[in-house]
């Protein structure tokens, strides 16, 4: 069973630093890794998709790294802005179709 | 492209009741997967439909249930409503019958059982 963590589970920052997220997951049999942002009480909107033979993912200020064999996952946010608070969610999907997810990391970036 | 719609956006129901919440995938996207997220937890797999057969299902009872419709609409049904069945039910689309593809969700269904 995949088990996925995402540590640390909250985060507080000034305006302007850069953010460093974190997943891990149990089983590196995946498809790929997504990252996604969720605002309170809302959907999930895709970030990054990275397929299990890449090794990192950049989409504007948002770069995804992947290191299967060891099972982890890194999100970074440069420059952090306050619209980039919010609760980010790592998930992997595996040979059963689905998607696994972490708890998420709840960002605060400060004015 | 209107991307993966839902309804109702929330909906209060007593225990006990039945409730059906409806997606339509993105444009383009033939497979509808359904999760279950409670406060302050991830999303939790429930079931996926592909070519209007349920393919996949997670560690959810026969309480829910699911259908997919020839335009790859599709329903998510709960019978017998308890308090723990409250949380935000999501709706995720994507094509094809492989694992590789990007995940679209919706804005979600916001159930309250009372």
């Amino acid at each position: 069973k995949q088990e996925v963590t995402q540590i640390p589970a909250a985060l507080s920052v000034p305006e302007g630093e850069n953010l460093v997220l974190n997943c891990s997951f149990t089983d590196s049999a995946i498809y790929n890794l997504q990252w996604f942002r969720q605002d309170p009480g809302k959907g999930l909107t895709s970030l990054l998709l990275i397929q299990s033979s890449q090794r990192e993912q950049t989409s504007g200020r948002l770069n995804a790294s992947l290191d299967k064999s060891s099972g982890r996952s890194t999100l970074y946010i440069a420059a952090s802005q306050p619209g980039d608070s919010a609760t980010y969610l790592c998930a992997v999907r595996g040979n059963d179709y689905k998607l696994s997810f972490g708890a998420g990391t709840t960002v605060t970036v400060r004015a | 492209d209107a991307g993966v719609t839902q309804s109702p956006t929330h909906l209060i129901k007593t225990r006990g009741q039945q409730v059906t919440l409806r997606c339509s995938p993105k444009s383009g996207h033939d497979t509808v997967s359904w999760y279950q997220q409670a406060l302050g937890q991830g999303p939790q797999f429930i079931f996926q439909y592909y070519e209007e057969e349920e393919r996949q299902r997670g560690n959810f009872p026969d309480r829910f249930s699911g259908h997919q419709f020839p335009n790859y609409s599709s329903e998510l049904n709960v019978n017998a409503l308890l308090l723990g069945d409250s949380a935000l039910y999501l709706c995720a689309s994507s094509f094809g019958g492989w694992g590789n593809t990007e995940a679209f969700f919706g804005q979600g269904t916001r159930l309250t059982v009372v």
